[in-house]
């Protein structure tokens, strides 16, 4: 099956830095990844859609600035949460489609990131 | 009105029941949808995705989409303490690249 994985699994920084959070596909090449947020209890909300060779394109409400996403191959996106501030500690979770599959609509999700900001 | 949306729960069956899950949607051109597990602290995890009208049956698994009435419903057979999570309810809509999550139900398989 299709696997995704992120780097890293968890982060604690301090308040003012910045953190890249890594997706990547493993065994396939994904055009289109999709970059979400959780807070507890509470369901995903899709940050942005991250399209290989081009600009990503955000949510209304999610700052371009502070989220910096980069999809520079067909199997690696990045998040970069810049100048990180407590209220970004969240459960950021990617999730990938595998455009060559006869089923293009499914996405396999990563197993997530746990940014603490302190 | 939420574009996706289903209970909260959360849900209680005792271990063997079925679990009946229900979810709605707005967008009466969505043409994907896609059931899927999380755990706690976990991402979540494909279940069944249905494109059809009708049930998909996928081993204690099975799925029930009616376009018209805008809604999709999973059931759980010989539920098992291990199927206690959240279940998340994801529907493409007509934008393609864009699939909406429900704020999901908890269900809980008491043993």
């Amino acid at each position: 099956g299709a696997v995704v994985s992120q780097h890293p699994s968890w982060v604690i920084c301090k308040s003012g830095t910045s953190v890249k959070i890594e997706c990547r596909s493993l065994d396939f090449q994904a055009t289109t990844m999709f970059w979400y947020r959780q807070f507890p209890k509470q369901s995903l909300m899709l940050m942005a859609t991250s399209n290989e060779g081009s600009k990503a394109t955000y949510e209304q409400g999610v700052e371009k600035d502070k989220f910096l996403i980069n999809h520079a191959s067909l199997t690696l996106s990045t998040l970069t949460v810049t100048s990180a501030h407590p209220e970004d500690s969240s459960f950021y979770i990617c999730s990938a489609r595998d455009h060559l599959a006869s089923s293009t609509d499914t996405q396999y999700f990563g197993p997530g990131t746990r940014l603490t900001v302190l | 009105q939420k574009e996706v949306e289903q209970n909260s729960g959360p849900l209680s069956v005792p271990e063997g029941a079925i679990a009946s899950l229900n979810c709605t949607y707005s967008d009466r051109g969505s043409q994907s949808f896609f059931w899927y597990r999380q755990y706690s602290g976990k991402s979540p995890e494909l279940i069944m995705s249905i494109y059809s009208n009708g049930d998909k049956e996928d081993g204690r698994f099975t799925a029930q989409l009616n376009k018209a009435s805008q809604y999709v419903s999973l059931l759980i057979r010989d539920s098992q303490p291990s199927d206690s999570a959240t279940y998340l309810c994801a529907v493409r809509g007509a934008s393609y690249d864009k699939v909406i999550f429900g704020p999901g139900t908890s269900l809980s398989v008491i043993p």
